[in-house]
């Protein structure tokens, strides 16, 4: 079994409708992030967490929000889903006290699309 | 502002011969990581490497080697001996030591490998 996983895989949704994301992982890694991935720009940090009581913004948070459910479960939400939020979206993970030797763990992706 | 640099958008290498991608980063840091990740066109993401600023050797796994300069901020990757299945995008990251211990992605070379 995957040790990240991401459901739904695909989605294809209508705008401003409510989208939810979710990531699940059996590594027992504290860390966890959520990125996106356009085309000609690499990934971009969303939110990351590092407990279920720590929630941070990255550089690309507006219209997002996330929850992190338990230390094993962190969801990404579109509150009201616009076209320019197509894009291929990935969950990490990663360990804690690993200094600048932060390996992240990658999902498989969830591709979103914004009609 | 730190930033990952990649100038090559594409590259094509015959197959068993060795082709090096660039990766230029930019930061004000002492210590931070450097890693090289592969897209396959099923799109999930597989680490490949990983090179420590303060490591004073460059890093190898396998086929795959980092070469690292310092002083010239940059983390080439080498993949000796191309193999068809090589063919992906490839993504150069940088772990900087701030608290997020996010990645910050250049925006990926995609190489083709031909028979």
């Amino acid at each position: 079994d995957a040790d990240v996983t991401q459901t739904p895989r695909n989605r294809i949704t209508k705008t401003g409708k409510r989208i939810m994301l979710e990531c699940s992982q059996t590594k027992g890694h504290d860390r966890m992030y959520w990125y996106r991935q356009d085309p000609g720009l690499g990934l971009r940090l969303i939110y990351y967490s590092f407990d279920v009581k720590d929630i941070n913004k990255g550089e690309i948070s507006d219209g997002y929000s996330v929850s992190r459910q338990a230390q094993a479960k962190f969801s990404l939400s579109l509150e009201s889903a616009i076209p320019n939020q197509t894009a291929l979206y990935f969950c990490a993970t990663s360990e804690e006290e690993r200094g600048a030797h932060n390996e992240q763990f990658f999902g498989p992706g969830t591709r979103l699309t914004v009609l | 502002a730190q930033k990952i640099t990649q100038t090559q958008p594409g590259m094509f290498v015959q197959e068993k011969e060795a082709v090096t991608l660039d990766c230029t980063y930019d930061t004000s840091d002492q210590s931070y990581g450097l890693f090289w990740y592969k897209q396959p066109s099923s799109g999930e993401m597989i680490f490949l490497i990983y090179q420590g600023s303060y490591d004073e050797q460059n890093a190898t796994e396998g086929r795959y080697s980092l070469n690292f300069q310092k002083a010239r901020k940059s983390a080439n990757l080498v993949i000796s001996a191309s193999q068809l299945g090589d063919s992906a995008m490839y993504f150069c990251a940088m772990s900087p030591m701030d608290s997020s211990y996010k990645l910050i992605f250049g925006s990926g070379t995609r190489l083709l490998v031909r028979p």
